[in-house]
């Protein structure tokens, strides 16, 4: 199965800046997403990152806030826009590599807001 | 609107029992299902994928089994070790459009295994 880096690992930042996530993979994949986990809650998904054009984004989460860019297939990038403290979390990137096989995810970005 | 639940929330057992985890989903119209485990401060490691076609499948010591029409699954954990501790989650791909990949998680369970 691919190999997921995401960086950075974790992040302690300032209210009201933004932090980019960067997520790689080893391979070419079909289809990658971004996922949220809040404290103590499962995971969410946020958009599904789409190749060269315009992610597409679930119900309650908007490209000014997180913003994503997919230049290629082994590559993506989550902005976290405008940071409050409620956007404490961990932020997930996963992958598929082709259709009907298992979904992969990063290790994840740690992210606190102070 | 799809709704994953687990039960149990958490789960403590002595070392080499066998356990079983649930998970039940409230639109059977799946694309497949995805049992994942989490370790404190890691990411997911996938266990298992069940095809929705398919009624089960094993990889070691765990057998994830899948009953679609009545919405449920199963991770059957044999002779389980402390190493198995983490937070076990079960997650579904809806059928149709452009829901492909889009995974709705549980709550997941925790599961201790004590020596």
């Amino acid at each position: 199965s691919a190999v997921i880096s995401q960086k950075p690992s974790r992040d302690i930042c300032q209210r009201g800046t933004s932090l980019t996530i960067q997520c790689q993979v080893d391979s070419q994949v079909t289809m990658m997403f971004w996922y949220r986990q809040q404290p103590g809650q499962s995971l969410t998904l946020i958009a599904t990152a789409n190749q060269g054009s315009e992610a597409t984004y679930e119900s309650g989460f908007v490209i000014d806030k997180f913003p994503i860019s997919r230049p290629n297939l082994t590559f993506s990038t989550l902005t976290v826009s405008n940071m409050s403290p409620e956007d404490s979390s961990i932020y997930l990137c996963s992958v598929i590599d082709r259709v009907g096989q298992p979904q992969h995810f990063g290790d994840g970005t740690r992210l606190s807001i102070l | 609107k799809q709704e994953v639940t687990q039960i149990p929330a958490a789960l403590s057992v002595p070392e080499g029992e066998n356990l079983v985890l649930n998970c039940s989903f409230t639109d059977s119209a799946i694309y497949n299902l995805q049992w994942f485990r989490q370790d404190p401060g890691k990411g997911l490691t996938s266990l298992l994928l069940i095809q929705s076609s398919q009624r089960e499948q094993t990889s070691g010591r765990l057998n994830a089994s899948l009953d679609k029409s009545s919405g449920r699954s199963t991770l059957y954990i044999a002779a389980s070790q402390p190493g198995d501790s983490a937070t076990y989650l079960c997650a579904v791909t809806n059928a149709g459009g452009t829901s492909y990949g889009k995974l709705t998680f549980g709550q997941g369970t925790i599961l201790t295994v004590h020596p």
